[in-house]
């Protein structure tokens, strides 16, 4: 089965850069994806991540190594609207590769 | 409008009710899914449909039933409600595709009492 884990809260500054930890244990890994979270609202996707690497789009970007099991979502130029949830899914062989499994999600509180 | 539209976005309902949300798509994909989403415990998923004759269980289907009623139609029935039901719930679709994203509706909150 998955096991993915990421911090339950975080809080920085207007401004400020803020990195978002996910690590995940699971069987053939194919794939994490990034999504965004404002308070009731839909999820919206952010990013997503198959290779090793860096994969930058704008103030977003998202880092991940396979081998590590580990991703993280960096934020750079903080703003107040960048306070929400931020969920970590991965797709892997234990659903088919059909279905996205996710996080718990860390809520991010940016302060001014 | 919205391309994933589910109905309606509140309800409460009494336990041992069966209620049904329902969720539409002018999208244009294939692939449904309907998840819920806890305090804590995240987006889990309910059941999936990659196409009208394609039902499957995810997660946590018990004490939910699903039907596709077309390409754009998804429902999720609860036979009997009950108050640890309570809960957002979540439609979603995507296309075929290992990279594809998921695109979510507006969510329905439900509240059994």
């Amino acid at each position: 089965g998955q096991n993915i884990d990421q911090p339950t809260e975080m809080t920085a500054t207007e401004g400020a850069i803020v990195q978002i930890n996910c690590t995940y244990q699971t069987s053939g890994f194919n794939g994490l994806f990034w999504y965004q979270q404002h308070a009731g609202e839909a999820p919206t996707f952010l990013s997503y991540n198959v290779l090793d690497g860096l994969e930058e789009k704008g103030r977003f970007s998202s880092f991940l190594s396979r081998s590590k099991g580990y991703s993280y979502l960096l934020l750079k130029e903080l703003q107040m609207k960048d306070s929400a949830s931020y969920l970590c899914a991965v797709r892997d062989r234990a659903s088919g590769y059909s279905t996205l499994t996710f996080g718990k999600g860390t809520m991010l509180l940016v302060s001014p | 409008d919205a391309d994933v539209t589910q109905t309606p976005r509140n309800r409460i309902t009494k336990t041992g009710k069966r209620i049904m949300l329902e969720c539409s798509q002018t999208k244009g994909h294939d692939r449904m899914y309907w998840y819920r989403q806890d305090p804590g415990l995240g987006l889990r998923l309910i059941y999936y449909s990659f196409d009208v004759k394609d039902i499957n269980k995810g997660e946590i289907s018990d004490g939910y039933s699903v039907s596709r009623q077309a390409q754009a139609k998804f429902s999720l029935s609860l036979e009997s409600a009950i108050p640890n039901q309570t809960a957002l719930y979540f439609c979603a679709t995507s296309v075929g595709g290992l990279d594809s994203e998921a695109f979510f509706g507006q969510g329905t909150r439900l509240t059994v009492v």
